[in-house]
């Protein structure tokens, strides 16, 4: 079974910008979660979506959204970048849930912004 | 304040010896807790998950252990590899139906040869 891929690996903005990330989940997975994972901070929680609706939704600002399809790809948007959303963006996916199975990662998107 | 809490927060051991990572918890009420192992610039990797029925669980060389009575959780690395170095986080999750996951920020772990 094929694992979570993410889209670009790497990814070079300038301030100002907005940048689309992508995320296909293991099949048969209904859940994807995003996350922002930076030095200092580690595995910061952005939202989960299931079945194409936001379950849950980190302390991030309206910048940052994302939505899932019917085949359970899930994209992340940020507008209007700025520097500090420097970071390693991880998608993982799950059967059920985030809180109730194991989560699977994919090997994320570094997002650098000048 | 972080509901998990690792420790130590890095160290470095000698290829072939031992090592224990902790993690201690206050995510109340108790779903499951998680290891995972991060190569540098990777995604994480899971080890173990564990629910409050479960004390110990292992994966090669990898052994958890949980005492959810006082929330604690450690990670037991056993005669070490160059390819263990890596960060290990753990990763509670609540039983409160919000299906939300607290993270522990990480142990770093180098091992030299």
């Amino acid at each position: 079974k094929a694992g979570v891929t993410q889209t670009p690996r790497y990814l070079i903005k300038t301030r100002g910008q907005q940048v689309t990330l992508s995320c296909s989940p293991i099949s048969g997975h209904r859940s994807v979660s995003w996350y922002q994972q930076t030095p200092g901070q580690g595995l910061q929680f952005l939202f989960e979506y299931f079945s194409e609706t936001q379950r849950n939704k980190g302390n991030f600002p309206g910048r940052f959204s994302g939505r899932q399809f019917s085949n359970s790809r899930s994209e992340m948007n940020v507008s209007t970048l700025e520097l500090g959303d420097s970071a390693l963006y991880l998608c993982a996916s799950s059967a059920r849930g985030q809180g109730y199975n194991e989560q699977f990662f994919g090997p994320g998107t570094r997002l650098t912004v000048l | 304040k972080n509901q998990v809490e690792q420790s130590p927060q890095s160290l470095i051991i000698l290829e072939g010896k031992n090592c224990t990572l902790q993690c201690n918890y206050t995510v109340s009420p108790f779903s499951n807790l998680r290891w995972y192992k991060q190569d540098t610039g990777r995604g994480p990797v899971s080890l173990t998950i564990m629910t409050f029925s479960e004390n110990t669980k292992s994966n090669g060389r990898y052994t958890a252990t949980l005492d959810a009575d006082t929330k604690q959780s450690s990670l037991h690395i056993t005669a070490s590899q160059l390819s263990d170095s890596a960060s290990y986080i753990c990763v509670v999750a609540a039983a409160d139906g919000n299906n939300r996951l607290a993270f522990g920020k990480g142990n770093q772990v180098v091992v030299i040869p």
